[in-house]
């Protein structure tokens, strides 16, 4: 089955620690995203990557890390500097020249 | 900074209405938008798109833009409770394939 996939599902973060979300697709798509979602607000866009090896800040960039060495996989790391980690975060992904993004099932990160 | 407007709702409509769900952009450079619907805990699914001012429709949703009002809707006919979720407007953001979001409508469809 072609998809995105993100894990864990749920994550838990305490004071001071990295973690790292994890995003694969086996779309072929060359696009991908991260975004964060708060209770009751839109998406923010957090980064984001149009080939390998190259990546942008969205939006919300300041705390968070990504990298982008296979076209499958974009992970996030939310870094010890980003003070209020509690969300929804969302990976998504489109094709080439394609504006149409499709989401991973996301992961929910609470702080201990 | 480009926007995307919703009314945040709730909407609240009885099974069997047309729920009418309304979003206002402020880039008149845009050409398509996006519908998504995202249940609550779950992540936002594709509906519907649009480029062409007029109507598009697809089963029992039809989405409707107006290029010249910055406007674009999305008609849900028949509505059942399994229509109840929050639906997210979206369009390109002047970037490679970036989109922005709006903060969504809650639709309610009660029996």
């Amino acid at each position: 089955d072609g998809g995105i996939t993100q894990s864990p599902k749920y994550l838990f973060r305490k004071e001071g620690q990295n973690v790292t979300l994890s995003c694969e697709q086996n779309l072929n798509h060359d696009a991908m995203y991260w975004y964060r979602q708060d209770p009751g607000q839109g998406l923010r866009l957090i980064y984001y990557s149009q080939i390998v090896n190259d990546f942008q800040k969205g939006d919300i960039a300041e705390g968070y890390s990504v990298s982008r060495e296979k076209k499958e996989s974009f992970p996030l790391t939310v870094t010890s500097a980003q003070k209020n980690p509690t969300a929804f975060y969302l990976c998504a992904s489109s094709a080439n020249r394609q504006e149409t993004q499709y989401f991973g099932p996301g992961t929910r990160l609470l702080v201990l | 900074q480009k926007e995307v407007e919703q009314n945040s709702g709730p909407l609240s409509v009885p099974e069997g209405a047309i729920a009418s769900l309304n979003c206002t952009y402020s880039d008149r450079g845009s050409q398509s938008f996006f519908w998504y619907r995202q249940y609550s805990g779950k992540s936002p699914e594709l509906i519907m798109f649009i480029y062409s001012n007029g109507d598009k429709e697809d089963g029992r949703f039809t989405a409707q833009l107006n290029k010249a009002s910055q406007y674009v809707s999305l008609l849900i006919r028949d509505s059942q409770p399994s229509d109840s979720a929050t639906y997210l407007c979206a369009a390109p953001s002047g970037g490679y394939n970036k989109l922005i979001f709006g903060a969504g409508t809650r639709l309610a469809v009660h029996p």
